[in-house]
This record gives structure tokens, C-alpha cells and sequence, in this order.
């Protein structure tokens, strides 16, 4: 079975760039997820799709990333415009939803995309 | 508030044991995970426990948890080299009934020398 899977592995662009993000989650998990890990800092979540609906975005840092999956498979995350402080590792995991009062959910990650933003 | 802390670095011979220490801060928490990364991979689950345990053992791995001191612990029995990696430990709550948000410590590195 293939694992998660996220493309490209590396992206360096300029400030002021757009750059688009994808994660193809593991076949049949409703549950998508992103995370990222700035320089120095802990990896942090970002949001939370089930299917192809938006659960929570809390973890946002602003408006200019953007987060869609549409028709609920895979998944893309834009940032437009990149600034500086957006270089990081962008990390995807997806899970089987949780169902019938079930609390334990292991998240799969995919290898991570390094953003380098110049 | 949400924070997971974690020392950055640990040595150890082959063959010793490798202790790694977590403490977190979020009570509610309903599993602690820990996590394994090698180099230019993901994340790799290594295994996890349920809040109201106190201890977890899986072959050479050992969880154990203080809940009243919010501290976690990752014995490795047998250290090989392969175990050189980022260890990093995640507290979980559930979001929106549908699934849970991970609060990560920075990880530690594991170095272990022949």
C-alpha cells in the first residue's frame, strides 16, 4: 500500500512568489492534515480536512496560505504571496476518520516538502 | 496553553539503553505519541499510549507516563545504530470529533556510536 505522499520534495522560490504544495493522502483515509515546521520552532499543525471539508484551520497563519481538496483526495496548499519567514518543512498526514466513539488515530506523514523562500 | 518540550540532543553506544524525556503541559490530552525521523524521511510512528496508562512496552521500545508531573518517557533497550534518528513526542486532543490536533515537541537527536 502506497504511504503518503507529498510533491515536491523541494521548492526554493523568491519572496513575493507563489508556491503550490501537494499531498496525496493514503487511498480511502478521510482524514487529511498539515503541519509545517519553521526553522528552530516545533512542528505545528495548521488544518484539519475531512474529506473535502475544512474541520479546522486554527493553525492558519494568515490569509495568504491556502488550503483546498476538492473532491476529497488529495490536497494543495498555496501560499501566494511567499514571504521570508514561510520557509519550513510542509508536512501532510492522513488518517481513517475516527468513528463509534474510537479516540486513538494514528497519523500517517508524508516525507515533507522543504520550502526555501529567498 | 499547549507545550511539549523536549532536550535537543542524546548520545549513546551501541548496545546501552536510550532514554528520551518529554514533558507536556495540556491535561486533556488523550494520547501521547512518539514519532521517528530519519533523514529525508517523514514521520514515522513508533508507538504511542493512552493517557490513563502509566506504561507501554513494545519489544525493545518502553513508554512510560507520569501523568501528575505531565511527563513522558521513551526507552530504546539495546541501542543499534539504526536507531539514529530525530525522536520527537506529540500530545493529542480531539478535534471536532472527527479527528485529533498533534502539539509536537522540537524533537531530539539521537545519535548512537559504534
Amino acid at each position: 500500500e502506497a504511504g503518503v505522499t507529498q510533491f515536491p520534495s523541494h521548492s526554493v522560490i523568491e519572496k513575493g512568489q507563489t508556491v503550490t504544495l501537494r499531498c496525496d493522502p493514503i487511498s480511502g483515509h478521510d482524514n487529511l492534515y498539515w503541519y509545517r515546521r519553521v526553522m528552530g520552532k516545533e512542528i505545528k499543525f495548521l488544518l484539519h480536512f475531512v474529506k473535502e471539508s475544512k474541520q479546522d484551520e486554527s493553525g492558519m497563519p494568515n490569509n495568504r496560505f491556502l488550503a483546498e481538496r476538492t473532491g476529497g483526495t488529495y490536497s494543495t496548499l498555496k501560499v501566494q504571496p511567499a514571504e521570508l519567514e514561510d520557509s519550513g518543512v510542509y508536512f501532510c498526514a492522513s488518517s481513517q476518520f475516527l468513528a463509534g466513539g474510537k479516540t486513538q488515530e494514528t497519523q500517517y506523514f508524508g516525507p515533507g516538502t522543504r520550502l526555501l523562500v529567498l | 496553553g499547549e507545550d511539549v518540550e523536549q532536550s535537543l540532543f542524546l548520545s549513546v553506544r551501541e548496545g546501552d539503553s536510550s532514554v528520551i524525556n518529554c514533558t507536556y503541559t495540556d491535561s486533556s490530552s488523550t494520547y501521547l505519541y512518539w514519532y521517528k525521523q530519519e533523514p529525508g524521511a517523514g514521520l514515522q510512528l513508533l508507538t504511542y499510549i493512552f493517557s490513563n496508562m502509566d506504561m507501554k512496552q513494545d519489544q525493545r521500545l518502553t513508554v512510560l507516563l507520569n501523568k501528575k508531573d505531565k511527563h513522558l518517557s521513551l526507552r530504546i533497550a539495546d541501542t543499534q545504530t539504526g536507531d539514529s534518528a530525530i525522536y520527537f513526542c506529540a500530545e493529542s486532543k480531539i478535534i471536532n470529533n472527527a479527528g485529533n490536533m498533534l502539539t509536537f515537541g522540537g524533537g531530539t537527536r539521537l545519535m548512537v556510536k559504534p
